[in-house]
Parts: C-alpha cells; structure tokens; sequence
C-alpha cells in the first residue's frame, strides 16, 4: 500500500533556529499537504502543495513539492517555542473517486527557550 | 465562521457498549472524512462520505462499524460492541469540494474502552 515516510521522528531544537523536515514516498500523489498537531487537537493545516516543484510559504514556513511528486519538504526558519508540536505530511491521491489522505507518523519538534 | 465540530471530545465505553461519536462539518462543506489515530501514530483513513452516500469505505473494519451522514444532522461514525483495540483518537474532517484537496479537521473524540 501506499506509504509515506517521514524523516526525522523527533527534532530538539534551540529557539531561533531553522528546522528542515521531509518526507519521501514510493507513490505518486496529486497533492502535497503539510499539518502540525498540538497535544490532544486534532491537526491543522500549515501548507497545500499542488503543483510538482511548487514552492510556497506561509509566514516562517515554506514547503516544496519534489519534481517526481514522490517527496516533499518543509522548512521553518528562526523557530520559537509555540512551534512546538507533531507535523504531519500527508499525500493526497485521486485513486477512483477517493480522495483520501495518506499520513506519514509525523515529525515531533521540540524547541528549547 | 465555526470550523469542523467533534462530540464527545472524550468517549468512555465497556467492553460490549456501543460507541456514536458525531461529527458537524464547515458550514458549505459537503464531504466528511474519518480518520483513526493511535498514539505516536499518523492518521489511518477509515471512510469518505457525501449527504446521504457512502463514497468509500475502504479503511473501515468490515464488522462492527458503519457511518453515515443524513441529509439533516451531523455525520455519525458508530462502533457496536466495542473491544479494547477500538481505544483511539477519532478524528473528522471536511472540505468544500473533492477537487481541492484541502482537508479541515475536527479536534477529534478520545474513546477509551475500559
């Protein structure tokens, strides 16, 4: 089945400093989402990847999709204390009519004041 | 404009009771997806529905559970006779359309099988 593989499993990080995450797949998707999940919410969405190569930012964060459509990054630069927290990528995959999404198990960020 | 809406946020069961947790979507959006998370575990997909269609139900275990998601009211996601394994966080999601792609996410009920 479809996999997404996400590297590293856990970051500890010093506040100010710029975090870089990613995750491959052997799976072409369509859509490229990146998520961040606080303790006990559920996840909420950071970045939306359409296009292979695509680049795009929101605030300190930018994430790209790879040319293949098979890997994806995410970077937040000068990194404080409420970026704490699980990120979640997830691929989106037009198979039928399904429109289901495919998580890896998530990068957890700790960031020390 | 309220976002995705889950309830109970924490769901306590026997072994055997029965479990209905309820979802609302975004008010224009159509689809509701549910998803299962085990601790330090990513999100599994269970089921995809539209007003009154079930459009895939792949991920879903084919006994003990269903969902549905009437024409007036919430989406229901019901687990029968509930075993210790069902414990997980359940999580709903919506989006306005298929095409988009971008999925909204409720804060998720905890259900605890004791």
């Amino acid at each position: 089945g479809q996999q997404l593989n996400q590297s590293p499993q856990s970051m500890f990080i010093q506040e100010g400093e710029d975090v870089s995450m990613n995750c491959t797949s052997s799976s072409i998707f369509n859509t490229w989402l990146w998520y961040k999940q606080d303790p006990g919410e559920g996840p909420v969405l950071l970045i939306a990847l359409y296009k292979a190569g695509e680049l795009t930012s929101n605030g300190r964060l930018t994430a790209q999709f790879g040319i293949t459509r098979k890997d994806s990054f995410l970077n937040i630069s000068a990194s404080i204390p409420s970026d704490v927290g699980i990120y979640f990528c997830a691929g989106l995959y037009y198979g039928g009519s399904q429109g289901n999404l495919i998580f890896g198990k998530g990068t957890k960020l700790s960031v020390k004041p | 404009n309220a976002g995705v809406m889950q309830n109970p946020r924490h769901l306590v069961r026997r072994r055997g009771q029965e479990a209905r947790l309820r979802c609302s979507p975004m008010k224009g959006h159509s689809h509701v997806y549910w998803y299962r998370q085990l601790p330090e575990e990513g999100l599994k997909f269970m089921v995809y529905l539209q007003k009154e269609n079930i459009i895939d139900e792949s991920g879903m275990p084919k006994e003990r559970f269903s969902a549905e998601f009437p024409k007036e009211g919430p989406s229901i996601l019901r687990i029968q006779q509930v075993v210790r394994g069902d414990s997980a966080a359940y999580f709903c999601a919506s989006s306005p359309s298929l095409a988009g792609g971008q999925q909204y996410f409720g804060p998720g009920t905890r259900l605890t099988v004791t």
